[in-house]
């Protein structure tokens, strides 16, 4: 099993400004890795795929880097609807046996 | 427009059953694999179950195996998932997931998710 590991827990950035989290792969999942954001009592909405291709609709400020094993999501100039929890998630298993990080909280500072 | 809708929740006592569907809507439902992600009560996503668009393919997570089944009718463009032997530990909010692809790819499009809760 590809165990999935986000830091930080909690990060806390003022609006305007800038944010980076970073996800790690157990082992390698070369670009099969997607981000999505989840706000309260929300479903998750799936933000990049490939590591960094945005999804539709997907804010340019959203930009996803890395493969292999190393996977960093940036938001540039953070808006109040940017503040939500972020997971990253690999699909690379075949069979799939597809895991999630265990999120990164994004906080109003 | 891509729409999930997912049924079936509720409370059910340890041990029990449920079924859980998915009402799909807005694209090729055969064309497309399928999952079931769950959120615990305060914690992150699990994926727990998956099938390819034809239904040739189920795949569990190991937390789950030999407990849940699921299937699909794409003649009724509706997504299942049999919930058996349930436990304190499957308390969740299922979330049914549209993958990009025909055998896999990331979450697309994700259902408003159904609570089920298990509990005497």
């Amino acid at each position: 099993e590809i165990v999935m590991t986000q830091s930080p827990a909690t990060l806390s950035v003022s609006p305007g400004e800038g944010a980076t989290l970073s996800c790690r792969a157990s082992q390698s999942v070369s670009t099969t890795l997607a981000w999505y954001q989840q706000k309260s009592g929300q479903a998750p909405r799936l933000l990049i795929y490939g590591a960094s291709t945005r999804a539709t609709g997907v804010p340019a400020r959203f930009s996803g880097s890395g493969s292999g094993t190393e996977f960093t999501l940036s938001i540039s100039s953070l808006q109040s609807e940017d503040f939500a929890v972020y997971y990253c998630q690999q699909y690379s298993d075949w069979p799939p046996r597809y895991s999630f990080g265990q999120g990164t909280k994004l906080e109003i500072k | 427009e891509v729409q999930l809708l997912e049924s079936g929740g509720g409370l059910v006592q340890p041990g029990g059953s449920l079924r859980l569907s998915c009402a799909a809507s807005g694209f090729t439902f055969s064309s497309y694999a399928m999952s079931w992600v769950r959120q615990a009560p305060g914690k992150g996503l699990e994926w727990v179950s998956g099938i390819s668009g034809s239904g040739g393919g189920t795949y569990y997570a190991d937390s789950v195996k030999g407990r849940l089944t699921i299937s699909r009718d794409n003649s009724k463009n509706t997504l299942y998932l049999q919930l058996n032997s349930l436990s304190a530990e499957d308390t969740a909010v299922y979330f049914c997931a549209k993958l990009r692809g025909l055998r896999t790819g990331p979450f697309d499009f994700w259902g408003q998710g159904t609570p089920v809760t298990v509990s005497s």
